[in-house]
């Protein structure tokens, strides 16, 4: 099973508050992704993992944003004094099986962030 | 990342063909073409993907253009569950290029009527 759980799927905060949303993969796998999709728009890239390793990191990230993934299995995104401009789809994925075995990714649901 | 171009919307009646087009005219030799598609509410799921022959599985059919500069995602018969917003994407597969970056456009809204 490739599936990709997130919690919460929505949340609504205000302006300055923190939130922090986690990615539960439902079966163990060594990467792990974060992206953003705003309205309209498609997903952004924000980080990535390798196990507990964070290899990589957009210029999306601004220094309010800070993504763990502690024991190599589920993995937080934490975005400290929101803005308005945060309001967003945070999306996880986790590698999956495309034609031929071939590595693709599988997507969460996503957690919707509305920030008042 | 070379870049795809799509038209922002498309219209289908239920159980009709749909042919999706995707231009990617600087694509590299080492560029698969890979589509998605986001249902409402839902995160993108992977669709199909090839690098320069059609391909075909249970969800639809890749045609690739000879040149590779174009492609088209087939419906073969468009039920409203289709209706999302679907994305053509290049991923490089040069070496230690991480697989799941993946840069998506703005994509094609379709709509399937019933």
């Amino acid at each position: 099973d490739t599936g990709v759980s997130q919690n919460p799927r929505h949340k609504i905060t205000k302006r300055g508050q923190n939130v922090t949303f986690r990615c539960d993969p439902i079966s163990e796998h060594n990467r792990l992704y974060w992206y953003r999709q705003t309205l309209g728009q498609g997903p952004e890239f924000l980080t990535y993992f390798q196990n507990e390793a964070q290899l990589e990191k957009s210029r999306l990230l601004s220094d309010r944003f800070s993504a763990e993934r502690p024991k190599g299995s589920f993995s937080t995104l934490e975005i400290q004094r929101t803005e308005q401009g945060d309001s967003a789809m945070y999306l996880c994925a986790g590698p999956g099986q495309g034609i031929n075995g071939a590595n693709v990714l599988t997507f969460g649901a996503g957690s919707r962030l509305t920030v008042l | 990342d070379a870049k795809t171009t799509q038209p922002n919307s498309m219209e289908s009646n239920e159980e009709e063909p749909v042919h999706l087009p995707c231009n990617h005219s600087t694509i590299s030799g080492t560029d698969y073409i890979h589509w998605y598609r986001q249902l409402p509410s839902q995160g993108p799921e992977y669709v199909i993907h090839g690098l320069t022959s059609n391909v075909n599985n249970r969800m639809a059919s890749l045609a690739i253009a000879e040149d590779r500069k174009s492609s088209t995602l087939i419906l073969h018969r468009a039920t409203l569950r289709d209706a999302a917003v679907y994305y053509c994407i290049l991923r490089n597969n040069r070496g230690g290029t991480s697989y799941g970056k993946l840069t998506f456009g703005q994509g094609t809204i379709l709509t399937v009527h019933p």
